[in-house]
């Protein structure tokens, strides 16, 4: 089993609609947690890190559910600027070494 | 404001050949780390270093080296390419987590 997994999509959204998507893993011991982002043919920027209760980002809030070991990523209202593939990523405790997931890659549909 | 700089930005290679990949930082960062990203596959992490004259392999560090003589440069060795190693190769930096700056990657053909 991947430490970190993602559904790789694509998710075809409406410009204006809500989406969400999950990122699981599979180390309890998992400390940290964050989203990228990647443009086409560009490299991953950091998008927000993911706290135990939750952030919120203007249209984008990201949660973390350490029991069943998922974090999330809700984009409200979304633009078609949001079109883009996202990473998450997790780091054990103790360490600064960051595990990506797969990416899921979003479109939005004007 | 250069941030992390990769160099080449393409590059092709026959089986065999070996190259450097070039990565440097002007942000005093101690942290740096190489990443190949494949489809299907994510960023993996090649190898890494906390600091000057300090490495360590990632999950993927099989036939490529690296070094850190300084706190800014952190090259990619390819020893001895082959075709599995054709990929995009990121370089990352950063003074501590969570935010990991990258270059704009280095695409790599190994024929």
């Amino acid at each position: 089993r991947k430490e970190v997994e993602q559904d790789p999509g694509p998710f075809n959204v409406p410009e204006g609609a809500t989406v969400a998507f999950n990122c699981t893993y599979s180390n309890s011991a998992s400390q940290s947690f964050f989203w990228y982002r990647q443009d086409c043919r560009k490299e991953p920027k950091l998008l927000m890190s993911v706290y135990s209760s939750g952030n919120e980002d203007g249209r984008f809030t990201a949660q973390l559910n350490r029991a069943s070991q998922y974090i999330s990523l809700l984009i409200r209202d979304s633009k078609l600027s949001d079109s883009a593939t996202y990473l998450c990523a997790v780091t054990n405790f103790g360490n600064e070494k960051l595990t990506f997931g797969t990416g899921t890659r979003l479109t939005i549909i004007p | 404001n250069a941030g992390v700089t990769q160099t080449p930005k393409f590059q092709v290679l026959k089986t065999g050949q070996s190259m450097t990949l070039q990565c440097a930082q002007d942000m005093n960062h101690e942290y740096m780390s190489w990443y190949r990203q494949d489809p299907g596959m994510g960023l993996r992490l090649i190898h890494y270093s906390v600091g000057a004259g300090i490495t360590d392999q990632g999950e993927v560090p099989n036939g490529y080296n690296v070094s850190r003589s300084t706190t800014e440069d952190f090259p990619l060795r390819l020893l001895s390419a082959a075709p599995s190693q054709t990929s995009v190769y990121f370089c990352a930096s950063s003074s501590g987590l969570p935010n990991q700056y990258f270059g704009a990657g280095t695409r790599l053909s190994v024929l």
